[in-house]
């Protein structure tokens, strides 16, 4: 089984669309949880930390379901510029590396 | 924020022939970087943790005498691909993890190395 495994997709969505990416990771005992966005040819960038509680930025909500080992975001009202590819990323403890699932690529049309 | 540099940030050679890419923390010390890889369609593989001043350590599978990696100061490792072939072709990125902040890594640009 895969530390952290995401649907790849491809999402392709109208303009103003609400999408949901789910990812599963199978240590249980990893402590810190992220959501990436990386544009093609270009480096992944940090979009959002993810915590047990929940938490929201702007139009992205995340959430943490540790029993489960389940992470999800939600992008609400999408726009073109959200086209990217959407890496959940895993750090079983801190200092160490991290673990990046396969990505979901969405894809945002007019 | 943190600024992370990669150089070259492609590169083309051939076959055989050995290339160095440097990662540098520009406004911060970094006392941990990783090396990562990353085929087409495929997420970031961990290649190496590098620790100012002691040897890294590599993830299963990576071999450490064709991956050479230095990290002799605070500021600056280096990935060296000896020998590459058209297999090493990928894409090289590195991250950096600062003094006191352990939570938190920056990732460089990244180098897009493609061995003919």
């Amino acid at each position: 089984r895969k530390e952290v495994e995401q649907d790849p997709g491809p999402f392709n969505v109208p303009e103003g669309a609400t999408v949901a990416f789910n990812c599963t990771y199978s240590n249980s005992a990893s402590q810190s949880f992220f959501w990436y966005r990386q544009d093609c040819r270009k480096e992944p960038k940090l979009l959002m930390s993810v915590y047990s509680s929940g938490n929201e930025d702007g139009r992205f909500t995340a959430q943490l379901n540790r029993a489960s080992q389940y992470i999800s975001l939600l992008i609400r009202d999408s726009k073109l510029s959200d086209s990217a590819t959407y890496l959940c990323v895993v750090n079983a403890q801190a200092g160490t590396a991290l673990i990046f699932g396969k990505g979901t690529t969405l894809s945002v049309s007019s | 924020g943190a600024v992370v540099s990669q150089h070259p940030s492609w590169v083309i050679c051939k076959s055989g022939t050995s290339v160095k890419i440097e990662c540098r923390s520009l406004d911060f010390q970094a006392t941990t970087m990783f090396w990562y890889r990353q085929f087409p369609k495929q997420s970031l593989m961990l290649m190496a943790t590098s620790n100012e001043g002691s040897k890294a350590t590599y993830e299963q599978g990576v071999e450490k005498d064709k991956f050479l990696i230095n990290h002799a100061s605070l500021t600056l490792s280096t990935l060296t691909v000896t020998s590459a072939h058209p297999e090493d072709s990928s894409f090289y990125i590195c991250s950096a993890r600062g003094e006191g902040r352990p939570e938190t890594q920056y990732f460089g640009p990244g180098t897009r190395l493609l061995v003919l």
